[in-house]
């Protein structure tokens, strides 16, 4: 059972697309987490949301505490945003991290 | 402002052996935080510590443990190792009492094992 499902697995864009990543979560949260990862390891934290709407530049995230729902979008995709996405939830019973396994960006020029 | 420190960055251990990863938070950051990512697995929740105590632990065995010295370093330890134990070890220091919750995540490159 995965606490965490992220959609789409893979995705493929154009240059300059609209970029929607989904994620649904089972249990009850204190924080959900939106991290990226290129290629070689690194993890960047792009976003921690507890309820609403956040956006940095391109990157919007919202998140549905009701629905258990999240959503990562980047507007105007570059080739620089190709990389591995990844949704992360923060229980608010026993602390535990759960991680989705990450959307798989790939911007084509 | 100096990031995450993780060291070794890549180490190759044989099967039964043991294996020690060390991890220098954000200076001023006194919680850590301990992952491990597989191809396989992708990435799972080891265990967190705050003012040297374990906040709480993830699902793996005792041979996986950590501590938190009171400079916040943190170290974690594998015992006995296992074929399966060939991962990518991430730390992440935050600012906030409980990592995530209070404070944004900050990820070390990691530390690559590889158990032949």
């Amino acid at each position: 059972k995965n606490e965490v499902e992220q959609s789409p697995q893979n995705l493929t864009a154009q240059e300059g697309e609209f970029i929607t990543i989904n994620c649904s979560y089972s249990v009850g949260i204190s924080a959900l987490h939106w991290l990226q990862q290129h290629p070689g390891g690194g993890i960047v934290s792009l976003f921690m949301l507890s309820s609403g709407k956040k956006k940095h530049g391109r990157l919007i995230a919202t998140i549905n505490i009701q629905e258990k729902h999240s959503s990562l979008h980047i507007t105007a995709s570059h080739p620089r945003d190709s990389a591995v996405y990844i949704c992360a939830v923060r229980s608010n019973t026993g602390n535990q991290f759960y991680f989705g396994t990450g959307t798989s960006l790939t911007v084509i020029p | 402002k100096a990031g995450v420190t993780q060291t070794p960055r890549y180490l190759i251990k044989t099967r039964g052996q043991q294996v020690t990863l060390s991890c220098s938070p954000i200076s001023g950051h006194r919680s850590v935080s301990w992952y491990q990512q597989t191809p396989g697995q992708g990435l799972q929740f080891l265990f967190e510590y705050f003012s040297e105590t374990q906040r709480n632990k993830g699902n793996f065995p005792g041979r996986f443990s950590g501590r938190q010295f009171s400079n916040s370093r943190s170290e974690m330890n594998v015992s006995t190792l296992e074929l399966g134990d060939s991962a990518l070890y991430l730390c992440a220091s935050s600012a906030g009492q409980l990592a995530g919750v209070s404070g944004e995540l900050f990820f070390g490159e990691g530390s690559r094992l590889t158990v032949l």
